[in-house]
This record gives structure tokens, C-alpha cells and sequence, in this order.
């Protein structure tokens, strides 16, 4: 099973700022990998699959960028709609298909 | 557009069944591999079930073998999870999500809303 490990656990960044969240998988899983948002009370949505490709609908100050075992999710002018859990998912080797723990990011 | 509705949760006591509906709408649903995944109040996402877009094979985590099943009907647009012998670690939000086409091995581009199980005596 890959292990998914995301840093920091949480991350407070200032309305306007940039925010950049890593993910790190335990074997390389190329670039199948996809970043989440989650918010309390809502489903997940979809940011960023295939490492750096946007999801439709997803604003351009979202980039993904990494490959192997190396991923980052970059926020580039924080909102405050932006405030909340980001999850990565690999879906390389499955299953099973695995999440990292996640990272929230805060209103500092 | 597409549309997947999530029900069937309530409180149930453990080592009981229930039985969790995902209706799809707004895309060919015989097309797509369907999953479920989970969240465990206060904890992250965990990825549950697929079920190919034929229902010809099927995967789980290892925690719910042999006591989950995911079936899906495509005349009827809905994707299934019968959980048996239900466990007090199995409380969470039940989400089914859309994987890729024909074996659902991808990213999840759209989600249901989530259908909450309690695991309770």
C-alpha cells in the first residue's frame, strides 16, 4: 500500500498570501495524483488531477505541480473561500487508493 | 449536469446491516467506474469501494472485506454498499464519488453529498 504523507499538518497564511501544501508518497506514483478540498458539511471537490492539471471550474490561482514521490499544491492569492482541509490522493498503484491525512489551512 | 445523490444512512447497532444508495444523473452512468469512500468524524478521507463500470470486478480496503459488498444496477442509475456486521469504527459519512470512465481508476470528479452512518447500541 502507498502511504501519502502531507505537510504541514496545518498551515496559517494570511488573506492575499500565497500557500504552498506538499505531499509526499512513500513509492514513486508517477503523476497520478489528485489534490481535494474539504470543507465541514460538504463533499470534497475536486482541485487538481494527473499532478497539475485543473479541474473544471477550478480558479486559476490553483496550480499542482511534482511527480514521483514529490507533489505540491500551491494557492497563489489566498481567499477566504479557500480556507479549509486539502487532501492528496494517488491512484497509481490500487488498490487500494489512498489518501494523505490532510493538511487545513487557516486564517492567520 | 451531473448529480449524485447519496442515502440510506441512520443509526444502527453494531454487527447490524444497512444498506447505503447512490443515484447518478446527468451522464452516461454505465460508462463509469463508481466508488465510495468515507470519513470517520475528525478524521480524513478513506477510500472504501469500486465497482467497474460493468460491475465485473470490484475492490475494497482490507478493513471492510468480507463484510461490504458494492453492486451497482445501471437500468436504475444507482450504485450500492451493503455493509454487514457493522462495527463502531465504521461511523462516518458515507460519499459515493464518480471515478474514470470504464474502471474508475482516477481522480473522483464528482461527489455525492454524503450520507451519515452511526454505529451505535
Amino acid at each position: 500500500e502507498i502511504v501519502m504523507t502531507q505537510s504541514p499538518g496545518t498551515l496559517s497564511v494570511s488573506p492575499g498570501e500565497r500557500a504552498t501544501l506538499s505531499c509526499r508518497a512513500s513509492q514513486s506514483v508517477g503523476s497520478n495524483l489528485a489534490w481535494y478540498q474539504k470543507k465541514p458539511g460538504q463533499a470534497p471537490r475536486l482541485l487538481i488531477y494527473s499532478a497539475s492539471t485543473r479541474a473544471t471550474g477550478i480558479p486559476a490561482r490553483f496550480s499542482g505541480s511534482g511527480s514521483g514521490t514529490e507533489f505540491t499544491l500551491t494557492i497563489s492569492s489566498l481567499q477566504s473561500e479557500d480556507f479549509a482541509i486539502y487532501y492528496c490522493q494517488q491512484y497509481d498503484n490500487w488498490p487500494p487508493i489512498t489518501f494523505g491525512q490532510g493538511t487545513r489551512l487557516e486564517i492567520k | 449536469q451531473v448529480q449524485l445523490v447519496d442515502s440510506g444512512g441512520g443509526v444502527v447497532q453494531p454487527g447490524r446491516s444497512l444498506r447505503l444508495s447512490c443515484v447518478a444523473s446527468g451522464f452516461t452512468f454505465r460508462s463509469y467506474g463508481m466508488h465510495w469512500v468515507r470519513q470517520a468524524p475528525g478524521k480524513g478521507l478513506e477510500w472504501v469501494a469500486v465497482i467497474w463500470y460493468d460491475g465485473s470486478t470490484t475492490y475494497y480496503v482490507e478493513s471492510v472485506k468480507g463484510r461490504f459488498t458494492i453492486s451497482r444496477d445501471n437500468s436504475k442509475n444507482t450504485v450500492y454498499l451493503q455493509m454487514n456486521s457493522l462495527r463502531a469504527e465504521d461511523t462516518a459519512v458515507y460519499y459515493c464519488a464518480r471515478g474514470t470512465q470504464y474502471s474508475g481508476r482516477g481522480h473522483f470528479d464528482n461527489w455525492g453529498q454524503g450520507t451519515l452512518v452511526t454505529v451505535s447500541s
